[in-house]
């Protein structure tokens, strides 16, 4: 697709649930990033993957959070057991490259999650 | 831990009038800084960079000050415009060491026409 797509746009789920978000990146890009911006936050790292090396996980906060990216693609985000801190919006960002600079960053739209 | 911080959660300006936007750092080895904007229900877009090895970097009405010694960079829009109306990030990456960008809790602009 022309953009980063994201779905769902939003998603409500009661305590303790599972969720799972999805990232479409853009054709070609080769690295993905996942990040998320909680109430009155700065949007905060979470995951990056970069072809096909093992992801950096450095900023999952906790072991409740998990992502994979299948066939260099699509990634979905999985939070197990969700508690209401885990409510923020998500946001996923592709590039071509490993993007230091962050100017080749496209943004998807992002997914609000509200843990009730 | 924020080590990017932007003070001011909103700013209302004039259209025409300048809209100064602040961020503080506290990271010594951030090298790279950048601004993005945010419309409502859409992802952030990149706006403007700044190396550490420049004090100024300048596009259209957009212009972007560094001061390293302070840790304080600082956007400038001139004139404001009714569509630049938006949230503005700020962000910082360091050359070695974290894959990601380190971002600022942004600042909510308002011009009003």
């Amino acid at each position: 697709g022309a953009g980063v797509s994201q779905s769902p746009s939003n998603k409500v789920t009661e305590k303790g649930k599972d969720v799972e978000l999805r990232c479409d990146p853009i054709s070609g890009h080769t690295a993905l990033y996942w990040y998320r911006q909680s109430l009155g936050q700065g949007l905060e790292f979470l995951i990056y993957f970069q072809g096909n090396s093992a992801p950096d996980k450095s900023g999952l906060p906790s072991d409740r959070f998990s992502a994979e990216r299948t066939g260099g693609s699509v990634s979905t985000l999985t939070i197990q057991r969700t508690q209401q801190e885990d409510s923020a919006v998500y946001l996923c960002a592709s590039s071509f490259t490993r993007d230091r600079r962050g100017k080749g960053y496209t943004f998807g739209s992002g997914t609000r999650l509200t843990v009730v | 831990d924020q080590q990017v911080k932007q003070n001011s959660p909103s700013l209302s300006v004039q259209e025409g009038r300048i809209s100064i936007l602040n961020c503080d750092y506290t990271n010594s080895m951030f090298d790279y800084f950048l601004w993005y904007k945010k419309y409502p229900a859409e992802g952030p877009t990149f706006l403007i960079s700044i190396s550490s090895i420049k004090d100024k970097n300048e596009d259209g009405r957009f212009t972007v000050f560094l001061n390293k010694s302070a840790k304080h960079l600082s956007l400038h829009i001139v004139p404001s415009q009714p569509g630049d109306s938006a949230v503005y990030f700020c962000a910082a990456s360091a050359q070695t060491g974290a894959n990601n960008l380190f971002f600022g809790t942004g600042t909510r602009l308002t011009v009003i026409p």
